[in-house]
């Protein structure tokens, strides 16, 4: 019962690298998300797909491009990295139904040098 | 637009005792969804408690309930007989209106000590 799986857990980049952070979940949620975790910020939404074929920006989205790749699949680009983009990232589904919650994977550990 | 405020970036309780964390909010929705977060050291985010703003009676699960008073828009969080393994960052969130979107406070860490 993976649940909502993020790939890498942990990653190193030099500004202005580009890298793609990967989610799946198995639970046939039609919503997805991604968010930033910073120290004393809480978590911050970037992007959400409401459903497959939708993307939405979030509450800090510059910097970062979004792909709903099908209903499973939901994936995080930075195109050109910054260390301001240092950060812990998650990603969550949820049936999009307001009383359901959210389900996050593990989150990945993302140092820009 | 959202906003949760936990007002209370750490807290400390000696083990067996009991704690409350506190979470306002503000919004104009009628029809919304409160949750409670847990975040251990290890990182997951795990839900405690949820709570439907439609019902008056406090949601209620194992050592953790909520104080949900509407009108005042409070939704804090009592941790009862507290545990070695409570020790975690606790996130209140909102959910409501039309979107998909859950808006959360800025947490608060709770350490249990023995």
């Amino acid at each position: 019962n993976a649940g909502v799986t993020q790939t890498p857990k942990f990653q190193v980049l030099k500004t202005g690298q580009s890298m793609t952070l990967q989610c799946a979940q198995d639970m046939n949620h039609n919503s997805m998300y991604w968010y930033r975790q910073d120290p004393g910020m809480g978590l911050r939404l970037i992007y959400y797909s409401a459903s497959e074929g939708t993307t939405d920006k979030g509450e800090v989205p510059n910097g970062y491009n979004v792909s709903r790749l099908n209903k499973r699949e939901f994936s995080l680009r930075l195109e050109s990295a910054a260390p301001s983009q240092t950060s812990v990232y998650f990603c969550a589904s949820s049936t999009g139904v307001i009383n359901q919650p959210q389900h996050f994977g593990d989150g990945t550990r993302l140092s820009i040098l | 637009a959202q906003t949760v405020t936990q007002s209370q970036p750490e807290m400390s309780v000696q083990e067996a005792e009991t704690v409350t964390l506190s979470c306002t909010y503000d919004t104009s929705e009628n029809n919304y969804y409160l949750f409670w977060y847990k975040q251990p050291p290890s990182r997951q985010m795990i839900l405690v408690i949820r709570q439907e703003a439609y019902k008056q009676q406090n949601a209620t699960e194992n050592r953790f309930s909520v104080n949900f008073q509407k009108a005042a828009k409070s939704f804090s969080l009592k941790i009862s007989d507290s545990q070695l393994g409570d020790t975690a960052m606790y996130f209140c969130a909102f959910g409501g209106g039309s979107n998909y979107k859950l808006t959360f406070g800025k947490g608060t860490l709770l350490t249990v000590n023995p």
